[in-house]
């Protein structure tokens, strides 16, 4: 069983649309978080939540708006899609938050390719 | 401003030596340390974590040191495998956790 799986896995959109990524954690974890792994490799925090409540949110445009029906999912919705949104987006789950020192795990990514 | 920094050069050594991959960081105080495994087209899997009151952590063929004063963290694998190949990512805890580069690590027959 997949602890934390995200679909899809590869994502390819044209620039200007509206697209969705879903993430599952089955792990019973309180925090769900959204990091961006760009070309260069760089793993960056773009949202965390814990039991639903955002509590960090990045330097990331407003067109991308996490939304967490329950503590188990959290997806990201991007709007007006552009080229420098291209990327590795990785879900990713821990036990507690916030500074303390409990694991993460993740998803396996999605591919996102805007042309 | 704040960074850590992993060589982003490959490491190449043969099967059975230790490879030895380095995390610096400047301008953090980290509460702790962990280090990931990344294959290509996965996400990065935990390996161990250190606290900044622990000097050093092993786990299997795994160590790893961490070192407050000179602002480093040295992760360690004895009688590597080809298996061992991937890139291996620190990450420091502070009020988020924040990566490095990572460091690819090639382990040849």
């Amino acid at each position: 069983d997949t602890a934390v799986s995200q679909t899809p896995k590869y994502l390819v959109t044209q620039m200007g649309n509206d697209k969705s990524i879903k993430c599952e954690q089955n792990l019973g974890h309180d925090t769900m978080y959204w990091y961006k792994q760009d070309s260069k490799k760089f793993l960056k925090i773009m949202f965390s939540y814990n039991n639903k409540e955002l509590i960090i949110n990045e330097t990331v445009p407003n067109r991308f708006s996490p939304k967490s029906p329950d503590k188990a999912h959290l997806n990201l919705h991007i709007n007006s899609l552009e080229l420098g949104d291209s990327a590795v987006y990785f879900c990713a789950s821990s036990q507690e938050g916030g500074g303390d020192n409990s694991p993460l795990h993740f998803g396996n990514g999605t591919r996102l390719t805007v042309t | 401003s704040q960074k850590i920094e992993q060589n982003s050069e490959a490491l190449n050594i043969q099967e059975g030596k230790t490879a030895t991959l380095t995390c610096n960081y400047t301008n953090y105080s980290p509460a702790y340390l962990q280090w990931y495994r990344q294959d290509p087209g996965r996400g990065p899997v935990f390996l161990l974590l250190i606290r900044e009151n622990e000097k050093e952590k092993r786990k299997e063929r795994l160590k790893v040191t961490f070192d407050t004063t000179l602002k480093q963290s040295l992760f360690h694998i004895t009688a590597s495998q080809p298996a061992d190949s991937a890139t291996y990512l620190c990450a420091l805890g502070y009020s988020t956790l924040t990566f490095g580069k990572g460091t690819m690590l090639l382990v040849s027959p």
